[in-house]
């Protein structure tokens, strides 16, 4: 098992431009969590899915940040216009019901 | 409001001497906790939740809800210890949302 494989591992990017992260999740796990981690706020819960039906997107900061996902395999967290503020570690998580999170290695941001 | 307090964050002690990473939490429903580490640059991996009540590296943690707290300890700290550690709350209930403590920044000195 690869575990909740994220891509890209390290982004930079200009303001102003349209970033993608990228999530698959561990086979077989049904809720996935996208988490922002800063020195300041610590890890912040963006959004999480449940059976790729979005429960709770309370905590994506502005409507310049939106994530999908289209199946059980595939999430992706967009930021369109992205700012030097965005830059973060961005986090992914799933779980199957009943077990624990498994998180993915991370996609360090940074807006320049 | 489910909130989850580290209050420390930096905790710096000598290889062999105690550590407790302290850990407050505040919340109306029947609380689940969890502690997640960090190693640099790693990703976050579970160490122990209270429900297990085990022991997972020395570690151990034992959940105190008169004083709603969860605080990590260790008998004797190992410089391999040095790490980032979460208190996480299960927020969610059936849902099972995590919500994170900000950490502290655990160093261990040789």
């Amino acid at each position: 098992d690869a575990g909740v494989i994220q891509s890209p591992r390290h982004e930079v990017t200009e303001m102003g431009q349209e970033v993608t992260l990228r999530c698959k999740p561990i086979s077989g796990h049904n809720s996935l969590f996208w988490y922002r981690q800063t020195m300041m706020r610590g890890l912040e819960l963006l959004i999480y899915f449940n059976n790729n039906v979005p429960i709770d997107d309370s905590g994506m900061p502005e409507d310049r940040f939106s994530a999908k996902m289209p199946n059980a395999s595939f999430s992706t967290l967009k930021i369109q216009p992205s700012e030097p503020r965005d830059s973060a570690v961005y986090f992914c998580a799933s779980r199957v019901t009943g077990g624990g999170y498994t998180f993915g290695s991370g996609t360090r941001l940074t807006v320049v | 409001a489910q909130r989850v307090t580290q209050p420390e964050k930096l905790l710096s002690v000598f290889k062999g001497a105690p550590v407790e990473l302290k850990c407050n939490y505040s919340y109306s429903g029947s609380p689940e906790l969890f502690w997640y580490v960090q190693y640099s640059r790693q990703r976050l991996q579970l160490l122990l939740r209270h429900i297990s009540r085990e022991s997972i590296k020395g570690f151990t943690a034992d959940l105190n809800k008169g004083e709603t707290s969860f605080h990590l300890k260790k008998p004797f700290a190992q410089e391999e210890d040095s790490a980032m550690y979460y208190c996480a709350l299960n927020s969610g209930g059936s849902n099972y949302k995590l919500t994170f403590g900000k950490g502290t920044l655990l160093t261990v000195n040789p």
